[in-house]
């Protein structure tokens, strides 16, 4: 059974960068077809998709982020990795780590990790 | 404000039906495969049907999902308190480049 498990800060102080790492066990990180993904959730709201990056490094990220955000993927070690920077207080959320399988119009994130809230504060 | 637009709460009582509606335009839905997920209090989301209609292995056939033009459905029947939950639509979105959600919708056992 593919499992996901995040790390990193749980704080991080505004206009810094938050960094995340998403472990990947019990799978390959370099299928066909899926794409390994960032979501995130601000407290007491909805889901918002950050990006997605395939094992070639190929990346899509959201055009509301794209100037902050980095993803990069290692193969090696079966991790992914998110930066964004010059963060604040509206990027407090729980960060979810995600495969998603994307193939011709199919879309759909079948494995979350359990999420890391990171809270953005001096 | 989400691409996709979801109603933010339904109810019903135990062992009725309910449907949630998921609404989109010809850049997301009307062009691309549905998919909903399961957001139990405090845990993370969790995948209940994908390409508008097919359940992934372990998901009862309770849940069910349709599809027509821009619009979405997921129909969940005998309910119980156990399904209190979010639930979630979501799809690419061809114009936009970008993955999309809706904005959940909040399930209420009475």
């Amino acid at each position: 059974q593919l499992q996901l498990q995040e790390s990193g800060p749980g704080l991080v102080k505004p206009s810094e960068t938050l960094s995340l790492t998403c472990t990947v066990s019990g799978g390959s990180i370099s299928g066909n077809s899926y794409y390994w993904t960032w979501i995130r959730q601000p407290p007491g709201k909805g889901l918002e998709w950050i990006g997605s990056i395939y094992y070639s490094g190929t990346t899509y990220y959201s055009p509301s982020l794209k100037s902050r955000v980095t993803m990069s993927v290692d193969t090696s070690r079966t991790q992914f990795s998110l930066k964004l920077n010059s963060v604040t207080a509206a990027d407090t959320a729980v960060y979810y780590c995600a495969r998603l399988r994307w193939e011709l119009l199919s879309y759909s994130f079948e494995y979350w990790g359990q999420g890391t809230l990171v809270t953005v504060s001096s | 404000q989400s691409v996709l637009t979801q109603p933010p709460s339904v109810s019903a009582a135990p062992g009725q039906k309910v449907t949630i509606s998921c609404s989109g335009s010809s850049s997301n839905i009307g062009n691309n495969y549905v998919s909903w997920y399961q957001q139990l209090p405090g845990t993370a989301p969790k995948l209940l049907i994908y390409d508008n209609n097919k359940r992934p292995s372990g998901i009862s056939d309770r849940f069910s999902g349709s599809k027509s033009g821009t619009s979405a459905t997921l129909g969940i029947t005998g309910l119980q308190t156990g399904d209190e939950a979010d639930y979630y639509c979501g799809t690419w979105d061809g114009s936009l480049n970008s993955g999309v959600f809706g904005g959940g919708t909040k399930l209420t056992v009475l």
